[in-house]
């Protein structure tokens, strides 16, 4: 079945910095997304890339639909503490979503 | 607006019982989906529903189903609970099928003991 393979596991950074995290999959995708989940709630949507190479910003995130349409990365720039978090990458196919395992921000005071 | 509600928050059961979750989609949403979400993991995709008809199964034992009724709402049930099925189950809604505005409610946390 489809995997999505996210890197790094987990992140620990200082207020400020800026943030790089990326998705590879086994499979194509049509469309890729990228969700932020907080403790006690449910994923919420960042973006959405719905074509290869597309590259798409919402505020200070900006994510990038690969070429191959098997990868995709998500960068923050100047990171905040409410930026404290578990993202994921998702691959869309039709209905079904596929997650990858997601990545943990911590950020140091 | 109210977003997606799910009931209950949490809940235990033990092992061999069965549990039924309940979600409220966002008003003028038809598509349901549901997704199992072990600690440390991502979700994982169990079921789609479109118009009260599944369009979407995963790789899930039987003992999993699901149904939409006709004000769009759904149930999970989940028959002979094992441990292994103590997970955040989340439940999303859109308005159309295959579309990428999905919507996650907070989840229900099962515990099977």
């Amino acid at each position: 079945g489809q995997q999505l393979n996210q890197s790094p596991q987990s992140m620990f950074i200082q207020e400020g910095e800026d943030v790089s995290m990326n998705c590879t999959s086994s499979s194509i995708f049509n469309t890729w997304l990228w969700y932020k989940q907080e403790p006690g709630e449910g994923p919420v949507l960042l973006i959405a890339l719905y074509k290869a190479g597309e590259l798409t910003s919402n505020g200070r995130l900006t994510a990038q639909f690969g070429i191959t349409r098997k990868d995709s990365f998500l960068n923050i720039s100047a990171s905040i503490p409410s930026d404290v978090g578990i993202y994921f990458c998702a691959g869309q196919l039709d209905d079904k979503i596929i997650f990858g395992k997601g990545t943990r921000l911590h950020i140091l005071p | 607006d109210a977003g997606v509600t799910q009931s209950p928050t949490h809940l235990i059961k033990t092992r061999g019982q069965h549990v039924t979750l309940r979600c409220s989609p966002i008003s003028g949403h038809k598509s349901v989906s549901w997704y199992q979400q072990v600690l440390g993991q991502g979700p994982q995709f169990i079921f789609q529903y479109y118009e009260k008809e599944e369009r979407g199964r995963g790789n899930f034992p039987d003992r999993f189903s699901a149904r939409q009724f006709p004000n769009y709402s759904s149930e999970l049930n989940v028959n002979a609970l094992l441990l292994g099925d103590s997970a955040l189950y989340l439940c999303a809604s859109s308005l159309i099928t295959g579309g990428p505005g999905y919507t996650f409610g907070s989840g229900t946390r099962l515990t099977v003991v």
